[in-house]
C-alpha cells in the first residue's frame, strides 16, 4: 500500500537534546512538508521541499532542520534551539505544488520534552 | 496574506442529524482550491472534500457537501445523516501556489456525535 510512514510515533526528549523524526513516502511525490500541530492553533508549516536536494523554510522554521537526500525521505531534526518543542508533528506529501492536488499525511509523531 | 478562520472550536450533533461547520477565508487570488480535512482520534489527516473556486457548483462526496460562497469568502461543510465515525477534528484549508504549495489551515472544529 502506498502511503507516508512516520516514526517514531511517540518520542521523549530531555532538554538540550536533538531528536530526529523520520518521514518516508512511497507515493513517488515530489513535494514534502512538515507541519507542527498545537491545540487551538491548527497546523503550521515548518519546512517544505519541492524536489530532492532542495528545501525551504516555512512559517516556523526556527529551531528545526531538515534534509532531502532522497525523493522518498524527508527527516526533521528538532534541535535544542527550539524553545518549545513539545507538540504533534505531521509529515505530508503531494505530487507537486499545484493548488488542486491534495496533501497526503502520515500518522504523526508526538514529541514530549521532559 | 491568506488566512483561514474557523469560529466554532466545538460542535455537537445527534446521530442521524445534520450539522454544518463554518469556515471563512481571506485571499486576493481569484483561482484557488479549498479543502476540508478530517482528523479522527488516530490523528491521521484525511481529505473529506475539495472545491475549486472557479466552479460555481458546490462539491459533494456522499454525505458530505459544501456551501461555497465566493463573494462572502465562506466555505462551510455540511454533514448529513451523521454517524458515530464522523466524530473528529475538522480542518478547513486553503492551498496556495507559493511556499511550495503549502496548505493554510484554520484552527479546527472538534465535532462530537451523540448516539
Amino acid at each position: 500500500d502506498g502511503g507516508i510512514t512516520q516514526s517514531p510515533k511517540y518520542l521523549f526528549r530531555k532538554e538540550g537534546q536533538n531528536v530526529t523524526l523520520s518521514c518516508e513516502q512511497n507515493l513517488n511525490h515530489d513535494a514534502m512538508y512538515w507541519y507542527r500541530q498545537d491545540p487551538g492553533q491548527g497546523l503550521r508549516l515548518i519546512y517544505y521541499s519541492q524536489i530532492v536536494n532542495d528545501f525551504q523554510k516555512g512559517d516556523i522554521a526556527e529551531g528545526y532542520s531538515v534534509s532531502r537526500e532522497k525523493k522518498e525521505s524527508f527527516p526533521l531534526t528538532v534541535t535544542s534551539a527550539q524553545k518549545n518543542p513539545t507538540a504533534f508533528y505531521l509529515c505530508a506529501s503531494s505530487l507537486d505544488r499545484e493548488k488542486g492536488r491534495e496533501l497526503f499525511f502520515g500518522e504523526g509523531s508526538r514529541l514530549t520534552v521532559l | 496574506a491568506q488566512t483561514v478562520t474557523q469560529s466554532q472550536p466545538e460542535m455537537s450533533v445527534q446521530e442521524a442529524e445534520t450539522v454544518t461547520l463554518s469556515c471563512t477565508y481571506d485571499t486576493s487570488e481569484s483561482d484557488y482550491y479549498l479543502f476540508w480535512y478530517k482528523q479522527p482520534p488516530s490523528r491521521q489527516m484525511i481529505l473529506v472534500i475539495r472545491q475549486e473556486a472557479y466552479k460555481q457548483q458546490n462539491a459533494t462526496e456522499n454525505r458530505f457537501s459544501v456551501n461555497f460562497q465566493k463573494a462572502a469568502k465562506s466555505f462551510s461543510l455540511k454533514i448529513s445523516d451523521s454517524q458515530l465515525g464522523d466524530a473528529a477534528m475538522y480542518f478547513c484549508a486553503y492551498r496556495i501556489y507559493n511556499q511550495g504549495g503549502k496548505l493554510i489551515f484554520g484552527q479546527g472544529t472538534e465535532l462530537s456525535v451523540k448516539p
